[in-house]
């Protein structure tokens, strides 16, 4: 079964430095892999996703995520942080069941990002 | 614009009693989804629809029920067999293979 994992639950960071949210998968066969962000009592935003080629995907809003097979990581970057990325993050992995054709996705946990000015 | 609708946006069940979550989509997608969020647990499939007339129990299907009579609509029952229904509920809609769920703006549903 297809799994991903947020290990961090909170990550702080001051306004204008950059900003990791860490997420690392468990998959068989090739990973599609997807950033979505959530800000209070709001549905879940798409920012970014991973399906083949380049290893670095750029998304919205200044965000991007670098994919690493060796290390199975999609670790979602900004360079510099503002105040009002302070929201949820999830990452989320492709489960695909090819007896039912079922073509979902699988969140991790969420980690909540606080920028501090 | 085109989106995903959820209403109501909150909502209060006494007990016994069942309720309706409503979710309209005008994207023209085949795939849509309904997720419970709760604090440090995110996202849980309840039930899922590839195409209309057609669905499927999700992880925590148990005291839930689904429709999916038209294309636009999939609206989710939480049941009196629900005994712990407080939670914030999502529902997703997806276009092609590859593409991304979009999301609505969720039901806050509650006890009363």
């Amino acid at each position: 079964a297809q799994s991903v994992a947020q290990p961090e639950d909170q990550v702080n960071v001051a306004e204008g430095n950059p900003l990791t949210v860490k997420c690392t998968y468990s998959v068989s066969g090739n990973p599609y892999l997807f950033w979505y962000v959530q800000y209070p009592n709001r549905g879940l935003q798409f920012l970014l996703k991973y399906i083949t080629g380049d290893n670095l995907v750029k998304g919205s809003y200044g965000f991007e995520a670098e994919f690493n097979k060796s290390q199975t990581s999609f670790h979602l970057k900004k360079p510099s942080a503002l105040v009002s990325d302070s929201a949820l993050y999830f990452c989320a992995v492709r489960d695909i069941q090819l007896q039912t054709g079922a073509n979902n996705l699988f969140f991790g946990t969420g980690t909540r990002l606080t920028v501090i000015p | 614009d085109g989106g995903i609708t959820q209403s109501p946006k909150y909502l209060f069940r006494k007990e016994g009693q069942n309720v309706t979550l409503s979710c309209e989509q005008n994207l023209n997608h085949d795939a849509m989804y309904w997720y419970r969020q709760d604090p440090g647990q995110g996202l849980r499939l309840i039930y899922y629809s590839q195409i209309v007339n057609d669905f499927q129990k999700g992880d925590i299907a148990e005291g839930y029920s689904v429709s999916r009579e038209k294309k636009e609509s999939f609206p989710l029952t939480v049941t009196s067999a629900q005994k712990n229904p407080t939670a914030f509920y999502l529902c997703a809609s997806r276009g092609g293979f590859s593409q991304p769920q979009h999301f609505g703006d969720g039901t806050r549903l509650s006890i009363l």
